[in-house]
């Protein structure tokens, strides 16, 4: 069974700090993805990964970095969090040969 | 690049009754089309997919349908139960590797029973 974890549920920070949101999969994925998703707005693509170190910008890159380090993580970055940065965001991955995408449970984020 | 609509944004339906939720995709050469369910509290799972050479996939209460020509394709459930209150997201790409898919904005259903 596929898992795909993220290393907070919530989390509530201030603005101006430095952000990290952590991913990691099980099962070897190539592709790993970073949403953020917002009331009437859906799923928006912020980075998205296809190999380590390799990083490609989604619909919404601005204020927003990801490393990618190691096959089986995945992390995001605020570098300077702002409020209008509060919202969900998850992670996905999926088998480069496969279609389907598997989600992490996703993090809430508040800054304040 | 590819843009995807999703209709209605909210559905609501009395329970056993049917509910179809439709999108449009704006890239011919899109060929794979998943449906993803979001229950409340909970990450989204793949319920159903279809891909360009098939018009039609059923899969027991739910199904999706393909017009190529017309770049909409629809989810259909029938029987509703109070289990399928959630949000439902249709998304388009046009290669399964590494082209990521672009998700609809949701359709929040709600089954009244």
């Amino acid at each position: 069974d596929v898992k795909v974890t993220q290393s907070s549920r919530y989390l509530v920070k201030r603005t101006g700090e430095k952000v990290f949101l952590e991913c990691v999969q099980d099962m070897d994925h190539e592709n790993m993805f970073w949403y953020r998703q917002d009331p009437g707005l859906g799923l928006r693509l912020i980075y998205f990964s296809y190999d380590v170190k390799m990083k490609e910008k989604g619909d919404i890159p601005e204020g927003y970095s990801v490393s990618r380090e190691k096959k089986e993580r995945f992390s995001l970055i605020l570098e300077s969090a702002s409020t209008n940065q509060t919202s969900m965001y998850l992670c996905a991955s999926k088998e480069l040969s496969l279609d389907t995408q598997y989600f992490g449970p996703g993090t809430r984020l508040t800054v304040l | 690049g590819e843009n995807v609509e999703q209709h209605p944004s909210t559905l609501s339906v009395q329970e056993g009754d049917s509910a179809v939720i439709k999108c449009t995709y704006s890239d011919s050469a899109s060929n794979y089309f998943p449906w993803y369910k979001q229950e409340l509290g909970k990450r989204p799972q793949l319920i159903i997919d279809i891909r360009s050479n098939v018009g039609e996939k059923k899969d027991q209460r739910i199904a999706v349908t393909l017009n190529k020509t017309a770049k909409h394709f629809s989810l259909h459930i029938t029987e509703t139960q109070p289990e399928d209150s959630a949000v439902y997201f249709c998304a388009a790409s046009w290669d399964s590797g590494n082209t990521p898919l672009v998700f609809g904005k949701g359709t929040r259903l709600s089954v009244i029973a």
